[in-house]
């Protein structure tokens, strides 16, 4: 398996649910990331978990919350989003100490719209 | 401030001939860049990276090149093919597991 699984697909979210999106890997790898992608940007990195624990997070606001509760899973809890949080949510993992040479595999991305 | 600078939003290129795709850096410390290829509605792909103590990666139809001294790469891909038609972005490892991401260049072959 040399996929990054994220679910779901699409998500419409109001500004005062609890959603969650959820991402999976079997691949072995140690390291798996958030980034959140806007139309014509670049991904921008929000959290970093290494070897299940949070070792990055580029100040990102608490309505976004992550969650890391084995090797193969990454979660990111949201509440209370506005609407400018509407963006391609994109999970990714790669071998620690590695990114170098094979980069990040990434997954498909979740395209959520707060309404 | 931009760390990593792709400066052309857009490139067409006929099919068959060679694309190159530009990227310039600021930051000398880092030690590994990367090229992705992304398709619509899919997550960036993983192409192909290049040292910083080497001038050149070569994989299949695509190159790499580096010099460190103007702070520049360029992704070459020959001969190009309508399945390359995706928005590259330039990326470069600032610490083990951060890569920092170039704005993107959408590349069209045209038939």
């Amino acid at each position: 398996d040399t996929e990054v699984t994220q679910t779901p697909k699409h998500l419409v979210m109001g500004m005062t649910n609890k959603k969650s999106l959820k991402c999976e890997q079997h691949m072995g790898h140690r390291a798996m990331y958030w980034y959140k992608q806007k139309a014509k940007k670049p991904p921008e990195l929000m959290f970093v978990y290494s070897y299940e624990k949070l070792s990055i997070n580029e100040s990102v606001p608490s309505r976004f919350s992550p969650e890391c509760p084995n090797s193969s899973l990454l979660n990111l809890h949201l509440h209370a989003l506005q609407p400018e949080d509407s963006a391609l949510y994109l999970c990714a993992s790669s071998q620690i100490g590695q990114t170098g040479l094979y980069g990040y595999t990434f997954g498909s991305g979740t395209r959520l719209t707060v309404v | 401030d931009q760390q990593v600078k792709q400066n052309s939003p857009s490139l067409s290129v006929q099919e068959g001939r060679i694309s190159i795709l530009n990227c310039d850096y600021t930051n000398s410390m880092f030690d590994y860049f990367l090229w992705y290829k992304k398709y619509p509605a899919e997550g960036p792909t993983f192409l192909i990276s290049i040292s910083s103590i080497k001038d050149k990666n070569e994989d299949g139809r695509f190159t790499v090149f580096l010099n460190k001294s103007a702070k520049h790469l360029s992704l070459h891909i020959v001969p190009s093919q309508p399945g390359d038609s995706a928005v590259y972005f330039c990326a470069a490892k600032e610490t083990d597991d951060k890569i920092i991401f170039g704005k993107g260049t959408r590349l069209h072959i045209l038939p």
